[in-house]
């Protein structure tokens, strides 16, 4: 069962431009972490943000954690065209042991 | 330092041949899971590992076989192929289980046949 459910499905900007990428989940949460895929290569780790947290930066990203609402936003600032990628939210339930993944974002990044 | 390495990247598999994908990490870490990707979904949990000797069932784990015998490696057995589940494949470890962030292998591109 899906988790996390990131919205909008897909995305396409102009390179320079800011990207948001939404995740909402359904249950109590230990923390969610934002991963990203290149085409054909596996995931690559970008923030994880524990549910005491409210708002984490690490360089051009920049995500928020609502758990009154169960969402989350990460934003990439000023795009690149290398940040062309699919970008996919897991939680950790405080119920099991387990990383719960959503479907992603892919993002289309234009030159 | 080469993280979390996966083998074979590409198969092709007739239905109801077995193979076994290979998962090795030089991290030291107890934490270990394969997890499927289908076109249009999430990953999902096959099977994990909190260390050697121990493994435990995902969300599908139906076909599918472990062991872990070493914190290293942590081999996922198809027993007996069947088209459902051409997919890629990750391997993925972690200091702390869902608590750390994961590393993920370059994946296998699985299809039966």
């Amino acid at each position: 069962s899906q988790q996390g459910e990131e919205d909008p499905q897909a995305l396409s900007i102009q390179e320079g431009e800011n990207a948001t990428m939404n995740c909402s989940y359904k249950t109590s949460i230990n923390n969610l972490q934002w991963y990203r895929q290149n085409s054909g290569r596996g995931l690559v780790h970008l923030i994880l943000i524990r549910s005491n947290e409210r708002e984490k930066h690490s360089g051009r990203l920049r995500v928020t954690l609502d758990t009154s609402k169960k969402s989350s936003s990460l934003l990439i600032t000023a795009s690149r065209a290398a940040d062309t990628a699919s970008y996919f939210c897991a939680t950790a339930s405080v119920s099991n042991y387990q990383l719960i993944w959503g479907a992603g974002t892919k993002l289309i990044i234009k030159p | 330092n080469a993280g979390v390495t996966q083998t074979p990247k590409f198969q092709v598999l007739k239905t109801g041949q077995s193979m076994t994908l290979q998962c090795a990490q030089d991290m030291n870490h107890e934490y270990m899971s394969w997890y499927r990707q289908d076109p249009g979904m999430g990953l999902r949990l096959i099977h994990y590992s909190v260390g050697a000797g121990i493994t435990d069932q995902g969300e599908v784990p139906n076909g599918y076989n472990v062991s872990r015998s070493t914190t290293e490696d942590f081999p996922l057995r198809l027993l007996s192929a069947a088209p459902s589940q051409t997919s890629v494949y990750f391997c993925a470890s972690s200091y702390g289980g869902q608590n750390t962030e994961a590393f993920f292998g370059q994946g296998t591109r699985l299809t039966v046949v």
